[in-house]
């Protein structure tokens, strides 16, 4: 398995506040995600990296931005947390072209 | 609008029997899918995929097969087994872009002994 870090595990914010969830993958992956997971819609897509410095927008991308200025890491920031945005996130990694990707274990992020 | 979807939130099968877990898909870029099964409190782990090449994949209790004309895939687990009970996401990805992958809502798999 990929080794791959997500922290924190938990966080209860308040609204309005910012928030920075952190990836940190040990294998050199190419490819980074971050995806929410919400019942009934499964996991969407919120931004991916597909290099240093380089990266894109997903389905649900409103809300939130990314940073990646080493290949090991890949933050994701809620600029402004909402309770729409109370969910469990994951971090991905893929090695290379067409490959599967490996997940983290997950955020649990709680906004009152 | 999603473009990967599970119809059938949750499924119940009898151990030794088999589990049909099935994913219709929209746009006619995909051609890479991918089945990650779930448990509570733990990341996806990818379990098996299929190109659009292929219509069959196969390993060992899991087969995956892929109907490109009714753009429908499914996942066949024979026997099952109580440690399959999980949540199972189908997932794919495009010509367009091959890294960016598209999950469905996913299926709830419980197994009864």
């Amino acid at each position: 398995d990929a080794g791959i870090t997500q922290s924190p595990r938990h966080k209860v914010t308040e609204t309005g506040t910012p928030v920075t969830l952190r990836c940190h993958q040990t294998e050199n992956h190419r490819y980074m995600y971050w995806y929410r997971q919400d019942p009934g819609h499964g996991l969407r897509l919120i931004h991916y990296s597909y290099g240093v410095k380089d990266t894109d927008k997903g389905e649900v991308s409103d809300g939130y931005s990314v940073s990646r200025s080493k290949t090991e890491d890949f933050l994701l920031t809620l600029e402004s947390a909402t309770s729409s945005q109370t969910s469990v996130y994951f971090c991905a990694t893929g090695q290379d072209f067409i490959t599967e990707a490996f997940f983290g274990q997950g955020t649990r992020l709680t906004v009152v | 609008d999603q473009q990967v979807k599970q119809n059938s939130p949750s499924l119940s099968v009898q151990e030794g029997r088999i589990s049909i877990l099935n994913c219709d898909y929209t746009n006619s870029m995909f051609d890479y899918f991918l089945w990650y099964k779930k448990y509570p409190a733990e990341g996806p782990t990818f379990l098996i995929s299929i190109s659009s090449i292929k219509d069959k994949n196969e390993d060992g209790r899991f087969t995956v097969f892929l109907n490109k004309s009714a753009k429908h895939l499914s996942l066949h687990i024979v026997p099952s087994q109580p440690g399959d009970s999980a949540v199972y996401f189908c997932a794919a990805s495009g010509k367009d872009n091959f890294n960016k992958f598209y999950f469905g809502s996913g299926t709830k798999l419980n197994v009864k002994p």
